[in-house]
């Protein structure tokens, strides 16, 4: 099955710096790639998904891009605030069995 | 539409007793899936279900967990009986048919086996 695998685990950065954040997915049959955002105690909620006919996607400071040779999608936020602290999951998806697998996440922290 | 709904929203529960925990999917999704989230262990995969149906059981730790669907925007999660190591947030989320879609999260619900 599939295995997604996310870096780094937490991530700090100042106010207004880029935040970069990897997966790789070990399924070439995966083909949607959405990423969610969980605030504290709160529910994951998808901030921007990719599907594999596309190499990039960006909505305002969020973007992302996906290499499907290498297997790896990454989410790039720009101008980072500190609401934008979080802990972020990536997952892969493949069209035959909606069986989404999410990665471990990542804890940003953006320090004002 | 209220989205994904759960209840209860907070379980605190002792060692040995049932736990059930509900989830109602948005109107019209055909998948329907239970996560649990923990520190240790992030968010897997319990179960998931397409038109009612289980499809794959295989994320669930052992036969004291247990899932039904008995209607369309209806599941339930049974915890019987339930240990401490069971303490975590329990997610259901739905989504739509066809061409993987959007996943949709419920709020969760924290339980806590004493």
């Amino acid at each position: 099955g599939e295995n997604v695998e996310q870096h780094p685990s937490t991530l700090s950065v100042q106010e207004g710096d880029s935040a970069v954040i990897k997966c790789t997915y070990s399924d070439s049959a995966s083909n949607y790639f959405p990423w969610y955002k969980q605030e504290l105690g709160k529910r994951p909620q998808l901030i921007i998904d990719i599907r594999s006919n596309v190499g990039e996607k960006k909505d305002q400071r969020i973007a992302v891009t996906l290499n499907k040779t290498a297997k790896h999608f990454s989410l790039h936020i720009t101008e980072t605030q500190p609401e934008d602290s979080a802990v972020y999951f990536c997952a892969a998806n493949t069209y035959n069995n909606n069986d989404m697998r999410f990665g471990a996440g990542t804890r940003l922290t953006v320090k004002p | 539409d209220a989205g994904v709904i759960q209840s209860p929203r907070h379980e605190v529960t002792e060692m040995g007793q049932e736990v059930t925990l509900r989830c109602k999917p948005i109107s019209g999704h055909d998948y329907l899936f239970w996560y649990r989230q923990t520190m240790m262990r992030g968010l897997e995969l319990l179960i998931y279900f397409n038109n009612n149906v289980p499809i794959d059981d295989s994320g669930m730790p052992e036969d004291r967990f247990s899932a039904k669907m008995p209607n369309a925007s209806f599941s339930t999660l049974k915890i019987q009986p339930s240990e401490p190591r069971d303490s975590a947030v329990y997610f259901c989320a739905s989504s739509r048919t066809g061409t993987p879609e959007t996943q949709y999260f419920g709020p969760g619900t924290r339980l806590l086996v004493l």
